[in-house]
């Protein structure tokens, strides 16, 4: 039951590198996402994609790229990473089916911090 | 554009008594769906109970139920008997209808919830 597993978990960075956060599901989800979440505000919506193929910005898009080449896959690019984008990513998947009342699954996050 | 508040930044209950969390929304959507999450100091999100705006009966899922008044928008969390492994971040998050949102949620800024022995 492994659910939807977030590949880093902790990752340091510095200013201007780049890296890649992979989000994979084994539920055959349609709809996945992208948060980040920071101390006080919550979560918020970065990115998110409908299905294999497409992707949409959220609230809070810019620094970030996304892909879904494969309905189980959706990743987190940040090309040039600032300080500002020190975080906690959380990734999250649901069904398109029984619309209404499903709750989004969520990884366990990865916590990342750029100096 | 949908809204969620939580007013109480922190919030205290001793061990085996209720616990009330705070959460008032904002909507244009007719239907519209309202979600707890509990995020313990290990960083998980869990989900708790949710409560669809169509809903004639207050969701409940064991300990927890979902106070929903919709004239007044408020979908408060209680807690009935609360336990040490309660110690948690509380968030409320609704989503609007299909067509709207898409399935993303939109969260409040949370509640500490500390439980006293």
């Amino acid at each position: 039951n492994a659910g939807v597993t977030q590949t880093p978990k902790f990752r340091v960075l510095k200013t201007g590198q780049s890296m890649t956060l992979l989000c994979a599901q084994d539920m055959n989800h349609e709809y996945m996402y992208w948060y980040r979440q920071d101390p006080g505000m919550g979560l918020r919506l970065i990115h998110y994609s409908v299905g294999e193929g497409t992707t949409a910005k959220g609230e809070v898009p810019d620094g970030y790229n996304v892909s879904r080449l494969k309905k189980q896959n959706f990743l987190l690019g940040l090309e040039s990473a600032a300080p500002s984008q020190t975080s906690v990513y959380f990734c999250a998947s649901m069904p398109a089916t029984d619309f209404s009342n499903q709750p989004q699954h969520f990884g366990d996050g990865t916590r990342l911090s750029i100096l | 554009a949908q809204k969620i508040t939580q007013t109480q930044p922190g919030m205290f209950v001793q061990e085996k008594e209720a616990v009330t969390l705070d959460c008032t929304y904002d909507t244009s959507d007719q239907s519209y769906g309202l979600f707890w999450y509990k995020q313990p100091s290990s960083g998980e999100m869990i989900f708790l109970i949710y409560q669809g705006s169509y809903d004639e009966q207050n969701a409940t899922e064991g300990r927890y139920s979902l106070n929903f008044q919709k004239a007044r928008k408020s979908a408060n969390l209680v807690i009935s008997a609360s336990q040490l492994g309660d110690s948690a971040m509380y968030f409320c998050a609704m989503r609007g209808d299909r067509g709207s949102t898409l399935g993303r949620l939109y969260f409040g800024r949370g509640t500490q919830l500390t439980v006293w022995p």
